[in-house]
């Protein structure tokens, strides 16, 4: 079946304006997360979501990042006033229900929002 | 809180040959996941094994395997009959029981195969 599907794949903004990165996660997974991918860098979590539970937000930067599922289906991540250190690549993952430990529920990765802000 | 290192920023290795990947990890809790994936140049990031803390065999997939020494706190990855396929980052991540269900990932070890 489809995998997780992110657009754009690159997208190049200047300093100060609003992005919106969408994520289209594997049908019938409920949980979704965001991560973000800076150069030379692993991966650092911003935001997940389960469900119609109230995501958890404890991994966002600043008040400047928010993300919404809309339907329990498709998330949008929306960075307001970029800034030259939001450049990095943005990648979502589901899983079929929340990862925990002790238990093989792997997250499948999307391939990824490449954000250039200029 | 967890931490995942990664010591090894890169690895060379002939195509063919096995090679070990580094991971140690730090964690106060009991029951955890630990999980090795690969990105390509492509970027996504593809999921290749799994290994319980309370898992007593040593997980494997395919040429994949996960040389797991929980008392060293160790999950270290195996690919073995390295293919040209193969370079690429790899990264440990874990997940525990305490916090939120993401993953915690290192740094991450570039392998690069040479025919």
């Amino acid at each position: 079946g489809a995998g997780v599907s992110q657009s754009p794949s690159n997208k190049v903004t200047e300093k100060g304006k609003d992005v919106e990165l969408r994520c289209d996660p594997i049908s019938g997974h409920t949980a979704l997360y965001w991560y973000r991918q800076s150069l030379g860098q692993g991966l650092e979590f911003l935001i997940y979501f389960q469900g119609n539970s109230a995501p958890d937000k404890s991994g966002l930067p600043s008040d400047r990042f928010s993300a919404e599922r809309t339907g329990g289906s498709v998330s949008t991540l929306t960075i307001q006033r970029t800034q030259q250190e939001d450049s990095a690549v943005y990648l979502c993952a589901s899983s079929p229900r929340v990862s925990l430990a002790g238990s093989k529920r792997p997250q499948y990765f999307g391939p990824g929002t490449r954000l250039l802000v200029l | 809180a967890q931490k995942i290192t990664q010591t090894q920023p890169g690895m060379f290795v002939q195509e063919k040959e096995a090679v070990t990947l580094d991971c140690t990890y730090d964690t106060s809790d009991q029951s955890y996941g630990l999980f090795w994936y690969k990105q390509p140049s492509s970027g996504e990031m593809i999921f290749l094994i799994y290994q319980g803390s309370y898992d007593e065999q040593n997980a494997t997939e395919g040429r994949y395997s996960l040389n797991f020494q929980k008392a060293r706190k160790s999950a270290n990855l195996v690919i073995s009959a390295s293919q040209l396929g193969d370079s690429a980052m790899y990264f440990c991540a874990m997940i525990g029981s305490s916090g939120y269900s993401t993953l915690t990932f290192g740094k991450g070890t570039m392998l690069l195969v040479s025919p």
